[in-house]
């Protein structure tokens, strides 16, 4: 089945320093989506896109869908502590008839004070 | 708030039982998806509906079953319950031709 891969798996930084976290897939996707989960949460969307090489901006988040429409990054620009939690990939697809959102396995992210 | 609701929050039951989760879809989305996250893992694909029927079936135990119903509410169904299903189970749903998927706060199901 369609997996994705998402490194790296934890990170642990300064508050202040730049984050980057990426997926990929030996599948093509339509949709890349980028979630954050916190402790006791439901994952909350935080940025979609939509089109191969894509560039989208959400405050200090950035992604971008892959050119060859297989891997996406996320990029968090100057961290702070509530950007602490888990952050998933996921890639949206329609085969067949058959709709399927697969997740990557999360990058866990710690931000030092 | 998502304005996906799932109940219970939690849920604590013993081994052998049976037990049905729900799930409130964000108003006017048709597509209901439900997902297994054990600890410290990632979101496990059980199963999705669109519009009432089955869409599309993931890593879903024979002894898990889901529905939709006609107004557009989902249950996922647990039987005969083991205790390594414990685990949150999340319901996120997605209008149609729309795929920004939005979750739910998750039951949380401990087996014991």
């Amino acid at each position: 089945g369609q997996q994705l891969n998402q490194s790296p798996q934890s990170m642990f930084i300064q508050e202040g320093e730049d984050v980057s976290m990426n997926c990929t897939s030996s599948s093509i996707f339509n949709t890349w989506l980028w979630y954050k989960q916190e402790p006791g949460e439901g994952p909350v969307l935080l940025i979609a896109l939509y089109k191969a090489g894509e560039l989208t901006s959400n405050g200090r988040l950035t992604a971008q869908f892959g050119i060859t429409r297989k891997d996406s990054f996320l990029n968090i620009s100057a961290s702070i502590p509530s950007d602490v939690g888990i952050y998933f990939c996921a890639g949206h697809t329609i085969q067949g008839g058959s709709e399927k959102l697969v997740f990557g396995k999360g990058t866990k992210l710690t931000v030092n004070p | 708030d998502s304005g996906v609701t799932q109940t219970p929050k939690h849920l604590i039951t013993a081994t052998g039982q049976r037990v049905t989760l729900r799930c409130s879809p964000r108003s006017g989305d048709l597509s209901v998806y439900w997902y297994q996250q054990s600890l410290d893992q990632g979101l496990q694909f059980l199963i999705q509906y669109y519009n009432g029927e089955e869409r599309a079936k993931g890593n879903i135990l024979e002894r898990f079953s889901a529905q939709q119903f006609p107004d557009l509410h989902s249950e996922l169904n647990l039987s005969s319950l083991e205790l390594g299903d414990s685990a949150l189970y999340f319901c996120a749903s997605s209008a149609s031709g729309d795929t920004e998927a939005f979750f739910g706060q998750g039951t949380r199901l401990t087996v014991v």
